[in-house]
């Protein structure tokens, strides 16, 4: 156990819905990633937290957003869920410093089905 | 071209050989290298990280580098059925994404 924890576990939503995700890091990290993994493929950058601050993001549209709490928690927020939003989605949690981040653990995900 | 690539697989080995998984990359700044095993319905469990060229062992596990030909391998040892998982290549560059590979799905028959 990495001590990362996530809830929801699963969670079902109608398209055009939004959704939260939360995530708690394990104790003495303070930067939260956070990844999406379709079936078959490697889990996909969506964006970093760091200080309560995004500091990385990669190729998402804006209805996919996130905070930083002063805990090092965080959450990911989807709007205007669309079907191929379907997927794992997982939060890493790890240690950076201003000049780079150490190795990622990983929560155990949160499977999101859209219909 | 994609950033990380990794062979699908899958990787058939019998119990106590070795396994080798392979992975190259494009980015040639890239400066931090990870390999996760994600067994079937679970989360990636981080098993090994290097940052610099040569080998790094860590018990059955052993990681290679080789920043010139941009290439990161991993070898396990007296491999297990229990072993039997998708092994997941990773790379960050010099900021903070942190790019996946596929995976390699690794079958270890008994």
């Amino acid at each position: 156990e990495t001590g990362v924890t996530q809830s929801p576990t699963h969670l079902i939503k109608t398209r055009g819905q939004q959704v939260t995700l939360r995530c708690s890091s394990q104790s003495g990290h303070n930067t939260v990633s956070w990844y999406q993994q379709a079936l078959g493929q490697g889990p996909q950058f969506i964006f970093q937290y760091y200080r309560e601050e995004e500091n990385g993001r990669g190729n998402f549209p804006p209805r996919f957003s996130g905070l930083q709490f002063p805990n090092y928690s965080s959450e990911l927020n989807v709007n205007a869920l669309e079907l191929d939003d379907s997927a794992l989605y997982l939060c890493a949690s790890s240690f950076s410093t201003g000049t780079g981040t150490y190795e990622q653990y990983f929560g155990p995900g949160t499977r999101l089905t859209v219909t | 071209q994609k950033e990380v690539e990794q062979n699908s697989g899958p990787l058939s080995v019998p119990e106590g050989a070795i396994a080798s998984l392979n992975c190259t990359y494009s980015d040639r700044v890239s400066q931090s290298f990870f390999w996760y095993r994600q067994y079937s319905g679970k989360s990636p469990e981080l098993i090994m990280s290097i940052y610099s060229n040569g080998d790094k062992e860590d018990g059955r596990f052993t990681a290679q580098l080789n920043k010139a030909s941009q290439y990161v391998s991993l070898l396990i040892r007296d491999s297990q059925p229990s072993d039997s998982a998708t092994y997941l290549c990773a790379v960050r560059g010099g900021g903070f994404k942190t790019i996946f590979g596929a995976g390699t799905r690794l079958f270890v028959k008994a």
